[in-house]
Parts: C-alpha cells; structure tokens; sequence
C-alpha cells in the first residue's frame, strides 16, 4: 500500500532563508508525487506535480521538488522564503493513473516564516 | 476554485442527527471525492465516485454514505452523526482519474 511519510508538523524559517519540507514516500509500484498548499480556511492549491520526466519539478511560486528514486523522497524546496509562504504543506502519492489510483496524503507540515 | 461549491460551509449538530453535506461542480468532471481534514492526520479519504451512480469506499468509510444520482452533484450523509466526525470535510474533483485534485473551500462539521 502507498504511504507517505513527512517528518515534523512544523517548521519555521527567517524570511529570505531556504525553505526545505521534506517528503518521503512508500509505493509497489512508480509514483506519481504532488505536493499541496492549504492556506488559512481554504481549499488545497496544487503546488507542483511529478509523473513521469524530469525528475526536478518546478512549481508555482518558485518552489520545486526533486523525485529521488534511490531516496524514495520527494522534497519541497525554495530559495528564498517569503512572508506569504506561511501555510500548510502536504505531500500525497498515487500508484499510478489508473482507475482505481487514488491520492494519499501526509500529515502536513505547517511553513512558519519570521520576519 | 475550479467551480466547486461546498455547502453549506459551517454546521454544528448534534449527536444521533443525520446530515448531509453537499458538493457541486461545475466542471463536468467525472470523478468527484470526499476527504476529512483532522490535526495530526491530514487528509484522509471517505468515499469517492468514478461517474454518475457510481461509488466506493475510501480509507475511513465507516459511518458515512455518499450518492451521486447526477454529475454535478456529490452528497455526503453522515446517518447519525458522532462526535468523533467533527472535523473539516473537503470535496475534490479530477478529469482524468489522477489529474490534479482540485478542492472547494470545504464545509466545517462540529458533532456536539
């Protein structure tokens, strides 16, 4: 059965500092890996998406993730953090497009940024 | 959003009611799914349909139903709420199966 695994519930970084999520994944078969944005009372917001390819995802508002096979990770990163990164991260995997593929999720990571 | 309206978005009930939770979209997407938010537990899966009468069971099932009797319309029905199904409940929709989900702004359910 897929599973994922992100490590820590909260992680607090000073604006303009690398921003590092990690995720690690479990799958019987090749993965499809997402990561998610959920901002205070909303819905979750792809943020990036690996299916087959590259295996460094660029995303939206600079983040990307870089699939490591070896690993079995999927780790979100950024440059530089911004103020209004400040939101919870989930990482999911799927085992593929098929009918019956569905997405599990981690438990989120809560992205605190200082000023 | 994508077109998905969760409804309604606060209700608070008490323990032995029924309710139904009600998403509706307006994408013609063919597969529609119902998630619970919990602290500690992120999203988890409660049941999911693949077309128009057609439904299964995702990981945390027990204690609720689901009908879609029209594509654009997806219910959730708790039949006798508890306590434990307090939570934030999220309707999501894909065209195809794994396309990214897509998430309404979901509904906030206190059992008391």
């Amino acid at each position: 059965a897929q599973s994922v695994t992100q490590l820590g519930s909260h992680v607090s970084v000073s604006e303009g500092a690398l921003v590092l999520l990690r995720c690690n994944y479990s799958s019987s078969v090749p993965p499809y890996l997402f990561w998610y944005v959920q901002y205070p009372n909303q819905g979750l917001q792809l943020l990036l998406k690996y299916t087959t390819g590259a295996t460094l995802v660029k995303g939206i508002n600079g983040f990307e993730a870089e699939f490591k096979k070896s690993e079995t990770s999927f780790h979100l990163t950024k440059p530089s953090a911004h103020m209004s990164d400040a939101a919870e991260y989930f990482c999911a995997v799927s085992e593929g497009a098929g009918a019956n593929s569905k997405l599990t999720f981690g438990k989120g990571i809560t992205l605190s940024v200082r000023p | 959003d994508a077109g998905i309206t969760q409804s309604p978005r606060h209700k608070v009930t008490e323990t032995g009611t029924p309710v139904t939770l009600r998403c509706h979209q307006t994408e013609n997407h063919r597969y529609m799914y119902w998630y619970r938010q919990d602290p500690g537990h992120g999203l988890r899966l409660i049941h999911y349909s693949y077309g128009v009468k057609d439904t299964d069971k995702g990981e945390v099932s027990d204690g609720y139903s689901v009908s879609r009797s029209k594509t654009e319309d997806f219910l959730l029905t708790l039949e006798s709420a508890t306590s434990s199904q307090t939570s934030v409940y999220f309707c999501a929709i894909s065209d195809p199966v794994i396309s990214p989900l897509h998430f309404g702004n979901g509904t906030r359910l206190t059992v008391t």
